[in-house]
């Protein structure tokens, strides 16, 4: 079965810094791997996504995540935080191949200051 | 372009009431459609999943059923609801099983 591991309940940097999210995942076979954005009392958007190819995914809002197998990782990265990025962040993995299940994370909060 | 709708946006109910909450998506056909849960404002557990009219599956055992009249609409159900009910409903619609879910704007359940 598969799984996914945010190690960090929060994270917290100030504005203009690198923000980094962390996730780690646990599959059989080549994962599909997913980050997606909550803000309060709302639905989840997607950011972006690694199915296959470059190792470093371009998604939403300046984000990008880094695919390393040998790590089992799926950093969520950007270069210079906002204040608006603060949110809650969910990585999620399904397996290849005719399973419809996601797998999600348990979330990171971050919090930007200013 | 593709929207998905889900009413009501808040919804309070006593135990023991009747469940019904409504998706439906526009701007596609025959998607894949999700229901899930999210409690305490944290983590997502997937309820149901269908690949097609009457093709529904059931992810966890539970006091909810789920069912989907028509291509687009996608509804969940309860006939006696408990107070482990409460929670934040999402549902959402993929094209394909490897791609993307995209999500609606949710339904606060506050069961008491």
């Amino acid at each position: 079965a598969q799984s996914v591991a945010q190690p960090e309940d929060q994270v917290n940097v100030a504005e203009g810094n690198p923000l980094t999210v962390k996730c780690t995942y646990s599959v059989s076979g080549n994962p599909y791997l997913f980050w997606y954005v909550q803000y309060p009392n709302r639905g989840l958007q997607f950011l972006l996504k690694y199915i296959t190819g470059d190792n470093l995914v371009k998604g939403s809002y300046g984000f990008e995540a880094e695919f390393n197998k040998s790590q089992t990782s799926f950093h969520l990265k950007k270069p210079s935080a906002l204040v608006s990025d603060s949110a809650l962040y969910f990585c999620a993995v399904r397996p290849p191949l005719n399973d419809y299940k996601l797998s999600f994370g348990a979330g990171t909060t971050v919090t930007v200051r200013a | 372009s593709q929207t998905i709708h889900q009413w009501p946006a808040t919804l309070v109910q006593p135990v023991g009431s009747p469940l019904s909450l409504e998706c439906t998506v526009e701007g596609t056909s025959n998607p894949n459609l999700y229901w899930y849960r999210q409690a305490a404002g944290r983590g997502l557990q997937l309820l149901f999943y269908s690949i097609g009219i009457d093709q529904i599956s059931s992810e966890v055992p539970q006091n909810l059923s789920a069912s989907r009249p028509q291509d687009r609409q996608f509804i969940l159900s309860s006939k006696k609801l408990l107070l482990s009910d409460s929670g934040f409903y999402l549902c959402a619609w993929s094209v394909q099983q490897n791609d993307e879910q995209y999500f609606g704007p949710g339904t606060r359940l506050t069961v008491t």
